[in-house]
This record gives structure tokens, sequence and C-alpha cells, in this order.
């Protein structure tokens, strides 16, 4: 039974590019959730994403934004890089309805460093 | 807003030793789940234990229990028999349960690096 899968597993950006990161949830699960994780700190939620549309969003500026695909796979995409954007990019799924109270499951992320 | 506060940046612990990882949180809701997670080199999430708080008995899954005092709004994590496979960052979590809609979001503390020693 595959996980949560994320690619690329790191990445180097320059200011102001652009990113996209992609993430497939684990099998059976249908809603994905994005965090980023700045060093030495706690995940922070970014949004989260069902039936293909945004449903919930952190504190995340508009440069941040996000796709679902009928297959539930997802991507986030980050316009106009920031060296605050240097981050692990933490995927993680859920079974939805029935499960949105439950335990979400993580990938191992993708570590994006910009310069 | 809930803020979850983890006021212990690194422990150490010894081989088959127990230690105890603090965790506690702000909120005005009476009903939430509260979690811990292990973060080990590989960087994946994994759950370690999961605690509803509209129950009393503290939760436990194997060598890994709880401390979950409601009123104190502290919630910590004891491991007994500390394996070196145990070291990792380990982060609480809390949620607050949804009724209708899509999945609940998690609010972490910013970690406890745990160091198991021979």
């Amino acid at each position: 039974d595959a996980g949560v899968t994320q690619s690329p597993t790191h990445l180097i950006k320059t200011r102001g590019q652009q990113v996209t990161l992609r993430c497939s949830p684990k099998s059976g699960h249908d809603t994905v959730s994005w965090y980023q994780q700045a060093l030495g700190q706690g995940p922070q939620f970014i949004f989260q994403y069902y039936e293909e549309e945004e449903r919930q969003r952190g504190n995340f500026p508009d440069r941040f934004s996000g796709h679902q695909f009928p297959n539930y796979s997802s991507e986030l995409n980050v316009n106009a890089l920031l060296l605050g954007d240097s981050a692990l990019y933490l995927c993680a799924s859920s079974p939805n309805p029935r499960g949105r109270n439950s335990p979400l499951h993580f990938g191992n992320g993708t570590r994006l460093t910009v310069t | 807003a809930q803020t979850v506060t983890q006021s212990q940046p690194e422990m150490s612990v010894q081989e088959a030793e127990t230690v105890t990882l603090s965790c506690t949180y702000d909120t005005s809701e009476n009903n939430y789940y509260l979690f811990w997670y292990k973060q080990p080199p590989s960087r994946q999430m994994i759950l370690v234990i999961r605690q509803e708080a509209y129950k009393q008995q503290n939760a436990t899954e194997n060598r890994f229990s709880v401390n979950f005092q409601k009123a104190a709004k502290s919630f910590s994590l004891k491991i007994s028999d500390s394996q070196l496979g145990d070291t990792a960052m380990y982060f609480c979590a809390f949620m607050k349960p949804r009724n209708t809609g899509t999945a609940s979001k998690l609010t972490f503390g910013t970690g406890t690096r745990l160091q198991v020693t021979l």
C-alpha cells in the first residue's frame, strides 16, 4: 500500500523564480493538505484541497497556490520566491468525509532552498 | 486561535531509560484532539499517539503513553524503555474537530529533539 509520495525530494531555486511541488495521496485518501516547515520550527498549515477545490487556507500570501487533479494528486505552486520560502514542504492526506477527524498521513517532504 | 508550546528544545536519554516530553496548549474549545508525531531524519511525520479530549483515560501505545491534564492544558509524552530508533524530533499537535466539511488542520508546536544514547 503506497503511502503519501512527494516529488522532487530536493529543489534549489533563485529568488523571483516560480516552483511547483507535487504530491500523491495515500491510496484511498482524497483530501490533500500542504504544510510548510521552516528550519527549527513545527509545520504550518498552508491549505487543503478536496474535490479539486481549495477548502481551507492558512495565513499564507496569494503567491502560494495549489491544484488538485481528478486522481486526487496535488500540486503546490509558489510564485516570486523569497529567501524566506526556504523550508521543508510536507504533504499530508486523509480520507474524507468519514475521516475528517482522523490523523493525517504525511509524505517525506520536499526540501526547497531559495538562493 | 490555538497555540501549542513545547518548552524543551532538546532532550537526551540513555537506552532503556524513560523520558518525558512536555507540551502545553491554549484553546477555548472543549472538544479537540491532541497528537504526538515523530519526525526522524527521513523527514516523514509519523503518528506516535492520539488523545481525544473527551476521554479521561490517558492513551497508550506500547512503550508510549501520555499524561493528559485537560484543566491544566498539558499533554506530555512518556517513552519507556527508550531505543536508539526513538531518536527524532517530536512534535505535539492540536486539532479542532469538525462535524461537517473537510478534514481538520493540525496546529504544531516547535518540537523537541530527542537523542537516545548508548
